[in-house]
């Protein structure tokens, strides 16, 4: 069975500094995706960035970006440039190619000082 | 706009209570899944189903049972309520594939006493 594991269940952040939340992963699959999902005090938890196994390419979107490794199965968030709005619960999710659930992480909870 | 709708942010029962909680998704996903998220624990599947009228067991499906008779309406139902069983639940719905983003309902944050 496939395992994800956040290491870090708080960490925190100056506004306008960078950040990296770490993720491992546990599978022998080959084809799989991994994801970040955020969730900000009481509200929805959404996508934040989506990384394919196949593709060597880190994800990036706007501030977010990973360092995928996959021999190391690592998958870690860094949010540059850190705003007020990024604090949240991050959850670690991976999928593997032909499942439709997802396997979570414990979440890392995010605070970014002012 | 992507919608995920549950029937209550917030709900309060007393043991032994038969409690629905509705989940109902707008984007015609064939697979909708209910989980309890509780702290130091993360998100923990407890029922999920892959279309209508089909249901699988996820982690926790102990003391629930789950009906899905409409593609949109995910339900789930604490047969007997009891104080164990005190958490948020997130409702969630994906289109079929492994790549696919799953969306979250906003939670229902359900107290038992």
């Amino acid at each position: 069975a496939q395992t994800v594991t956040q290491s870090q269940p708080e960490m925190s952040v100056q506004e306008a500094e960078t950040v990296t939340l770490s993720c491992t992963y546990d599978t022998s699959e080959s084809d799989y995706y991994l994801f970040w999902y955020k969730q900000p005090p009481s509200r929805q938890m959404i996508l934040v960035i989506r990384q394919e196994a196949y593709k060597q390419q880190n994800a990036t979107e706007n501030r977010f970006s990973v360092n995928f490794q996959k021999a190391a199965k690592s998958f870690s968030l860094k949010i540059s440039d850190s705003q007020l709005g990024d604090a949240a619960m991050y959850f670690c999710a991976f999928s593997r190619g032909g499942s439709e659930k997802l396997v979570f992480g414990k979440g890392t909870k995010l605070t970014v000082n002012p | 706009d992507v919608k995920v709708t549950q029937s209550s942010r917030y709900l309060v029962k007393r043991t032994g209570e038969k409690v629905f909680l509705e989940c109902v998704q707008d984007m015609d996903h064939e697979n909708m899944f209910w989980y309890r998220q509780d702290p130091g624990l993360g998100l923990r599947l407890i029922y999920f189903s892959y279309d209508v009228k089909m249901k699988e067991k996820g982690d926790i499906p102990e003391g629930y049972s789950v009906s899905r008779e409409k593609k949109e309406r995910f339900s789930l139902i604490l047969e007997s309520a009891s104080t164990n069983q005190t958490s948020m639940y997130l409702c969630a719905s994906r289109k079929r594939g492994g790549r696919e983003t799953q969306y979250f309902g906003p939670g229902t944050r359900l107290l038992v006493l």
